[in-house]
């Protein structure tokens, strides 16, 4: 059972838009992690947050922390190919082992 | 820095027969992660070792899965009597895992994975 929700599950858009992830729960974490994944590679972590409310950027990316600390968004401005992937989100609570979201594949077209 | 390797890549066996995969993570990381990531779907837990000491178990792991990480370094995961379910792709990972970090806030190295088809 997935306890994190992303929408969309597909998101495929043109060059130069904007997009927005979401990652939603009903579990309190104590960080949430945003990965990217390439076909036939593992994750890899593009940022940690770890307080209600906290905003980080990661330049074109923009990454959210739900005030309740139960949900994220990733905003992407000025989408380009090399977004393309699979993205992540993934919960952390005080034992070892994240909760992975179920994913959205972004799908950037020249 | 060679970063966190899996071996095979792939693994093709059939319905019934044991496999074991190896996982060697970066050199100074003293925690090791298996996950399962099957397809469409995000990594899903299945045990953490800290240095040689097997501290967590999903239970996700059967008792057909074991795993080993008998000196603190390499780790190995092996599956039994393999069935056509447990085909997916088996991520390994490994962090610092330094006190005054929360495991919870951990930056985790995957490696590329090996991917088990069963037939």
């Amino acid at each position: 059972t997935q306890l994190l929700e992303q929408s969309p599950q597909f998101l495929s858009i043109q060059e130069g838009e904007n997009l927005t992830v979401y990652c939603n729960s009903s579990s309190v974490f104590s960080s949430l992690q945003w990965y990217r994944q390439e076909p036939g590679e593992g994750p890899v972590l593009l940022v940690t947050v770890v307080t209600g409310g906290e905003v980080k950027k990661l330049k074109r990316l923009t990454f959210q922390f739900g005030d309740a600390r139960k949900d994220s968004s990733l905003h992407i401005t000025a989408a380009q190919p090399g977004d393309t992937g699979l993205y992540l989100c993934a919960g952390g609570k005080r034992e070892p082992g994240l909760t992975f979201g179920t994913g959205t594949r972004l799908t950037i077209i020249p | 820095d060679t970063g966190v390797s899996q071996d095979p890549r792939h693994k093709i066996t059939k319905r019934g027969q044991n496999v074991t995969f190896r996982c060697d993570p970066i050199s100074e990381h003293n925690r090791l992660y298996w996950y399962r990531q099957t397809l469409g779907q995000g990594p899903e837990f299945l045990t953490y070792f800290q240095n040689e000491a097997q501290l967590e178990k999903s239970r996700l792991l059967s008792d057909r899965f074991s795993a080993e990480r008998p000196k603190g370094s390499f780790s190995t995961l092996e599956i039994q009597r393999t069935e056509q379910g447990d085909s997916a792709m088996y991520l390994c990972a490994s962090s610092l895992g330094l006190r005054d970090v929360l495991v919870s806030n951990e930056k985790l190295f995957f490696g590329s994975g090996t991917q088990l088809s069963v037939l």
